[in-house]
């Protein structure tokens, strides 16, 4: 079975840094992905990992140790814009993204 | 811009009717679309699996005879909820992924669907 596991929550100030993690359980893994996604909205795609390391992309970047079943999301120079859920998903194999059940961030003045 | 589009954006409709929604890829050939539910607060919930040109793979304690999919081309996929219950609103995704490389699913922009 798939086991994905995030906090339900965060809270972080408008300029700051916020680090969102994300473990695993899967059968199978071809992949670990990041979304953010604004309320009422479809989720959008921010970053992909496959390999262990660290995928940068502008104010984002995504780790991930397959050995671990860890990844985390960082999130750098915080603007209001960011508040949204961030979601965790896994490729198992060839089959659908599995999701995790998001991360709902807050960001304060 | 948007890679997959997803219409009708809103429905409200009378318990009983049967409403289908539209998934289209937009300048790619998707082999394989996806369909999830959300509830509020919650995450998406893959409901089936559909490749083109035949029968879509169902996610268990999903009813296959109430979420009718057809996947007729590469570049449109359909979603039929039949004799919809209010139990049935939610807010229903389509994905599409194009199977060449590590391809990520892009997403529709979701259909809200309210049965009164």
């Amino acid at each position: 079975g798939q086991n994905i596991d995030q906090p339900t929550e965060m809270t972080a100030t408008e300029g700051a840094i916020v680090q969102i993690n994300c473990t695993y359980q899967t059968s199978g893994f071809n992949g670990l992905f990041w979304y953010q996604q604004h309320a009422g909205e479809a989720p959008t795609f921010l970053s992909y990992n496959v390999l262990d390391g660290l995928e940068e992309k502008g104010r984002f970047s995504s780790f991930l140790s397959r050995s671990k079943g860890y990844s985390y999301l960082l999130l750098k120079e915080l603007q209001m814009k960011d508040s949204a859920s961030y979601l965790c998903a896994v490729r198992p194999g060839r089959r659908a993204l599995t999701f995790g059940s998001g991360t709902r961030l807050q960001v304060q003045p | 811009g948007a890679v997959v589009s997803q219409h009708p954006s809103w429905v409200i409709c009378k318990s009983g009717t049967s409403v289908k929604i539209e998934c289209r890829s937009l300048d790619f050939q998707a082999t394989t679309m996806f369909w999830y539910r959300q509830f509020p607060k919650q995450s998406l919930m893959l409901m089936a699996t559909s490749n083109e040109g035949s029968k879509a793979t169902y996610e268990q304690g999903v009813e296959k005879d109430k979420f009718l999919i057809n996947h007729a081309s590469l570049t449109l996929s359909t979603l039929t909820v039949t004799s919809a219950h209010p139990e049935d609103s939610s807010f229903y995704i389509c994905s599409a992924r194009w199977d060449r490389g590590e391809q990520p699913q892009h997403f529709g922009d979701g259909t809200r669907l309210s049965i009164l």
